[in-house]
């Protein structure tokens, strides 16, 4: 499974739109790219997936260029709700499902 | 529909005893997941599976560990003896096939003292 890295974590204000880039150098032809948002006491829940280009849904968008070993997701003008961390993952469909989670990214959202 | 139901919410219990962790997916799911969340090691996946099938139990940290699926609608996740090591937040996750997003519960917070 493609190993993703993403920042630690962020700062933004509210109104602002936040992109938290993840990295998936060995990504195979048959991954798609998933993200999900957690919030304290919470678990995971799902925010957009992609396979390339652009995906855009009603809470985020998300950018995976030609060689998707990369992809970034957009998050339009933040509120405070929108502290969380957000996890990047890469899946495969292996005959089953894995899904695996990296560290996240931290993202605080100030007034 | 409900979501994914786990319990319970909260179990505190001391070392040695055995614990028992339940899930009930989302109707119609097929896949079923459980990981387990701390603040040194993240959200790790201990065992996933397919139409009731234990697909990957790589992720089980050892023979502590067990789970089954007898059906469609349950999966209970056992630590016998648990250890306080085993503390953290247990949660269970079901989707609908391979690539679906996952939908989690709302965790088990374990303490084992």
């Amino acid at each position: 499974l493609a190993k993703t890295t993403q920042p630690i974590s962020m700062d933004s204000y509210e109104g602002q739109e936040v992109n938290i880039t993840c990295s998936h150098n060995n990504i195979a032809t048959n991954d798609y790219i998933t993200w999900y948002q957690q919030f304290p006491s919470q678990g995971p829940r799902f925010i957009i997936q992609g396979y390339k280009t652009k995906v855009t849904n009603e809470v985020a968008s998300l950018f995976i260029p030609a060689d998707r070993k990369s992809s970034t997701l957009s998050l339009p003008r933040v509120s405070l709700s929108d502290t969380a961390v957000y996890y990047c993952l890469v899946a495969r469909n292996t005959g089953g499902f894995k899904t695996i989670f990296g560290a996240g990214t931290r993202l605080f959202v100030k007034a | 529909d409900a979501g994914v139901i786990q319990s319970p919410r909260h179990e505190v219990t001391e070392m040695g005893q055995e614990v028992t962790l339940r899930c009930k997916p989302i109707s119609g799911h097929n896949s079923l997941f459980w990981y387990r969340q701390t603040m040194m090691r993240g959200l790790e996946l201990l065992i996933y599976f397919n139409n009731n099938v234990p697909i990957d139990d790589s992720g089980m940290p050892e023979d502590r560990f067990s789970a089954k699926m007898p059906n469609a609608s349950f999966s209970t996740l056992k630590i016998q003896p648990s250890e306080p090591r085993d503390s953290a937040v247990y949660f269970c996750a079901s989707s609908f096939g391979p690539r679906e997003k996952l939908f989690f519960g709302s965790g088990t917070q374990l303490s084992v003292l």
